[in-house]
């Protein structure tokens, strides 16, 4: 079935340094991948997103690149600052259904 | 511009017993999402509404879960009997329709099964 692994599973980087994550889907109908950013006991809050026909997004410190060839897309943090330490969800939507990958818990090292 | 909204918050219930969770979407989304959040991965999609017609229910186990969205507005999603595997945090999220990409997800419900 359809599936999307997520990479690495936990990250710590050091304050002002850069995070990266990667995420494979398998499903080659998906055109749609969000970012989610999850703090403890709080809901998943988008923080950037990216469609099919574009390679790559960027939002001030945060950005998003899709390789639809190699069906990868990975996140990328800048900066890092203590308030980025959290979980960080990679989804992929094919046919209305979202695959979400299992996370990674980002902490950022003061 | 109001949230999605989902209540209990927190939930204790012992197996074999039964629960039931509410969920109130964004005015005018049509589109309305259940997944299950268990500790330490990400949402599973339990089942999808477009309005009041089920879309996608291939993950939800039917032998104990339903889900209903009558007039195509609240929802509510129950489990009967509770399992010790339930445990988890159920989410709701809606979105403007099924075309539409953008979900957004409310607070959750966290459930104990003991």
């Amino acid at each position: 079935g359809e599936n999307v692994e997520q990479h690495p599973s936990t990250l710590s980087v050091q304050e002002g340094d850069s995070a990266v994550i990667k995420c494979t889907y398998s499903d080659s109908a998906s055109n749609y991948f969000p970012w989610y950013k999850q703090e403890l006991g709080k809901r998943p809050q988008l923080i950037i997103d990216i469609r099919s026909n574009v390679g790559e997004k960027k939002d001030q410190r945060i950005a998003v690149t899709l390789n639809k060839t190699a069906k990868h897309f990975s996140l990328h943090i800048t900066e890092t600052q203590p308030e980025d330490s959290a979980v960080y969800f990679c989804a992929a939507r094919g046919t209305y259904k979202y695959i979400f990958g299992t996370g990674t818990r980002l902490k950022v090292l003061a | 511009e109001a949230g999605v909204a989902q209540s209990p918050r927190y939930k204790i219930i012992e197996k074999r017993q039964s629960v039931a969770f509410w969920c109130n979407p964004i005015s005018g989304h049509a589109t309305l999402y259940w997944y299950q959040q268990i500790l330490g991965q990400g949402p599973k999609l339990l089942i999808q509404f477009q309005n009041n017609g089920v879309v996608d229910d291939s993950q939800l186990p039917k032998d104990r879960f339903s889900a209903e969205r009558l007039k195509g507005v609240d929802s509510t999603l129950k489990i009967q009997p509770a399992k010790l595997e339930d445990s988890a945090v159920y989410l709701c999220a809606s979105s403007l329709d099924r075309r539409t990409d953008t979900q957004y997800f409310g607070p959750g419900t966290r459930l104990t099964v003991l």
